[in-house]
């Protein structure tokens, strides 16, 4: 079956702009989490979604915004971009989200901001 | 908090050789712990996890880790690495009733012939 999709994979942003980021989790799966990875600050939990409720936030600004769909795609917003916000963003997903929960994580969309 | 700890930034090893990753967690009841590995340009792949029983937990491409609850520790072990081996490492323990999974800063594995 499928994997995680997220588009883009690569993106060129400038200051100020926003951006929107799109996952689709595995056929079955109804909870998507979001990082932010960074070659300085390591994989950081962005937001959990499940049956498109916000379960749990991580400690981003509010310009970072997600939400999810009836068919459990996701997405993520950033606005007002700074520079600190190039990055790898990671979509993963599971079954339920459950605390025994692995997680499948697509292959990432690569921000740039200039 | 919960946390997890890999106190190696970068580790080179043989071709063939062995190989032991390090991971202490922070968690104050019976942790799930997982591996994942990420190739250059990918996400990540999960290698093992452990949830509870045999503390010594085998997972794929011939890894395994061992849960040592005194020592807080979930290192990883591989009896002869092939320079496919080469990625990042990250260890993992599930927030639990947070609905989160938290990594450590990883650990980047050179392979050298």
């Amino acid at each position: 079956k499928a994997g995680v999709t997220q588009t883009p994979r690569y993106l060129i942003k400038t200051r100020g702009q926003q951006v929107t980021l799109s996952c689709s989790p595995i056929s079955g799966h109804r909870s998507v989490s979001w990082y932010q990875q960074t070659p300085g600050q390591g994989l950081q939990f962005l937001f959990e979604y499940f049956s498109e409720t916000q379960r749990n936030k991580g400690n981003f600004p509010g310009r970072f915004s997600g939400r999810q769909f009836s068919n459990s795609r996701s997405e993520m917003n950033v606005s007002t971009l700074e520079l600190g916000d190039s990055a790898l963003y990671l979509c993963a997903s599971s079954v339920s989200g459950r605390d025994t929960g692995e997680l499948f994580f697509g292959e990432g969309s690569r921000l740039t901001v200039l | 908090a919960q946390s997890v700890t890999q106190p190696d930034i970068h580790i080179t090893v043989s071709e063939g050789a062995s190989l032991e990753l390090r991971c202490n967690y922070s968690y104050g009841a019976t942790p799930y712990l997982f591996w994942y590995v990420q190739s250059p340009g990918q996400g990540l792949q999960l290698l093992l996890k452990y949830f509870s029983g045999d503390t010594l937990v085998q997972g794929i491409k011939g890894f395994e880790a061992e849960f040592k609850r005194s020592q807080s520790s979930f290192n990883l072990r591989k009896p002869s690495v092939h320079w496919s081996d080469a990625a990042e490492y990250f260890c993992a323990v599930v927030h639990t009733g947070g609905f989160k999974t938290i990594f450590g800063a990883g650990t980047r594995l050179f392979v050298k012939a």
